[in-house]
């Protein structure tokens, strides 16, 4: 079964600072799909970024990267120069095909101070 | 290009009664996905339709039931509510053609029942 770990309820940065929320997953697939959502309190959860684990080149998307660790399965989000409008609940998932179910970890709420 | 669109925002019923819940995909989508969001937790996956037939389930009782429609839309029905049903639902639509694919998502509906 997959299962999807989000290990920091909470992370708090300062604006325009630098952040990285970790996520590790367990899969017994050799290809599968990783994501990012953001969830802010209107609940509407919105893709940040993608992986596709057979893809050696961490993905980026603007100021969103991730660390794609395959062997250590590992996908941590790094947010750079934070704003205030990034505030939101962020999850990770994984699905273990195209298209199929998406698995979620529990989420981690992020902070952005002024 | 219209976005995943659900109804109603929100809802009230009491346990025992039964609810439909409604999805409009992403013009151009042909899959719709379906997950419960409990207070505090991250989606689970309750069932995906394709082309109007069910294309996986979580691990959900059979009273959760749902349809896809030709134009791609779909509906969760819900039987016999209980109490531990009171979450948000959110639907994704995404388009299956070979390939990586996204799930992209509604601004949910919150059910609540007493």
């Amino acid at each position: 079964a997959q299962t999807v770990t989000q290990s920091q309820p909470e992370m708090s940065v300062q604006e325009a600072e630098t952040v990285t929320l970790s996520c590790t997953y367990d899969t017994s697939e050799s290809d599968y799909y990783l994501f990012w959502y953001k969830q802010p309190p209107s609940r509407q959860m919105i893709l940040v970024i993608r992986q596709e684990a057979y893809k050696q080149q961490n993905a980026t998307e603007n100021r969103f990267s991730v660390n794609f660790q395959k062997a250590a399965k590992s996908f941590s989000l790094k947010i750079s120069d934070s704003q205030l409008g990034d505030a939101a609940m962020y999850f990770c998932s994984e699905s273990e095909t195209s298209g199929s179910r998406l698995t979620f970890g529990e989420g981690t709420q992020l902070t952005v101070n002024p | 290009e219209t976005g995943v669109t659900q109804s109603p925002t929100h809802l009230i019923k009491t346990r025992g009664q039964q609810v439909t819940l409604r999805c409009s995909s992403q013009s151009g989508h042909n899959t719709v996905s379906w997950y419960q969001q409990a207070l505090g937790q991250g989606p689970q996956f309750i069932f995906q339709y394709y082309r109007e037939e069910e294309n996986g389930r979580g691990n959900f009782p059979p009273r959760f039931s749902g349809l896809q429609f030709p134009n791609y839309s779909s509906e969760l029905n819900v039987n016999a509510l209980e109490l531990d049903d009171s979450a948000l639902y959110l639907c994704a639509s995404s388009l299956r053609r070979g390939g990586p694919e996204t799930q992209y998502f509604g601004p949910g509906t919150r059910l609540l029942v007493l």
